[in-house]
């Protein structure tokens, strides 16, 4: 029931088109949504986070769309660009013991080609 | 610029050794994660800190140790190395209260021969 299910696990895009990647939760404790995006050789950073009482936040390029009722929540990358090109993980947070922690989806290999 | 920097960028260690890997932050972050990432499996908990010597379990910590003597460091320990702990492991940091986002480390890259 900690579980976050993530889909794609790999993804091509046109530069240009739109990425979509798409998360699915059952615990309703979860209260943060943060999306991560991981280059090769570096750790995963902060791209952009949603609380549940917001159905849409968009960052630039980056939009979380949020669906309470459907526990299910997406990042889409608006023009998509070869620099975009990394693997991107959602996660939920949850209290755990005496602290928040983060549960992560298994991640999505995106490529956006030329 | 902030940061979390773990020691090791790549470990090769021999079955049976005690390992340790070593991670430091510098924004005076209350709690401090450790976390292995492995292909098709993503992210997955090992252990966490909420304050020095304070630990908790996270979901999969058989195999595993750590030591928060300061609150800048966390250690995770490998008391008896073996080869299904070859893996990319990844150090977090960050302010405890309200959920909030992590600063990773750019990990360790372990293998176990």
């Amino acid at each position: 029931q900690q579980q976050v299910k993530q889909s794609p696990q790999s993804l091509i895009v046109q530069k240009g088109g739109i990425s979509i990647i798409n998360c699915a939760y059952e615990n309703t404790a979860f209260d943060y949504f943060p999306w991560y995006q991981q280059f090769p050789g570096k750790g995963p950073a902060l791209l952009i986070a949603i609380r549940p009482d917001v159905s849409e936040k968009k960052e630039g390029r980056f939009t979380i769309s949020f669906n309470k009722s459907a526990k299910q929540f997406s990042l889409h990358i608006m023009d998509s660009q070869p620099g975009d090109s990394a693997t991107y993980f959602c996660a939920a947070s949850i209290k755990g013991g005496a602290t928040n922690k983060l549960i992560f989806g298994t991640g999505t290999l995106l490529a956006v080609q030329p | 610029d902030v940061k979390v920097t773990q020691s090791s960028r790549y470990l090769v260690k021999r079955t049976g050794e005690k390992v340790f890997l070593e991670c430091v932050q510098d924004m005076d972050h209350e709690n401090m994660f450790w976390y292995r990432q492995d292909p098709g499996l993503g992210l997955r908990l090992i252990y966490f800190s909420y304050d020095v010597k304070m630990k908790e379990k996270g979901d999969i910590p058989e195999g595993y140790s750590v030591s928060r003597e300061k609150k800048e460091r966390f250690s995770l320990i490998l008391e008896s190395a073996s080869t299904n702990q070859t893996s990319m492991y990844l150090c977090a940091s960050s302010f405890s209260g309200s959920p909030r986002g992590y600063t990773f480390g750019s990990g360790t890259r372990l293998t176990v021969v």
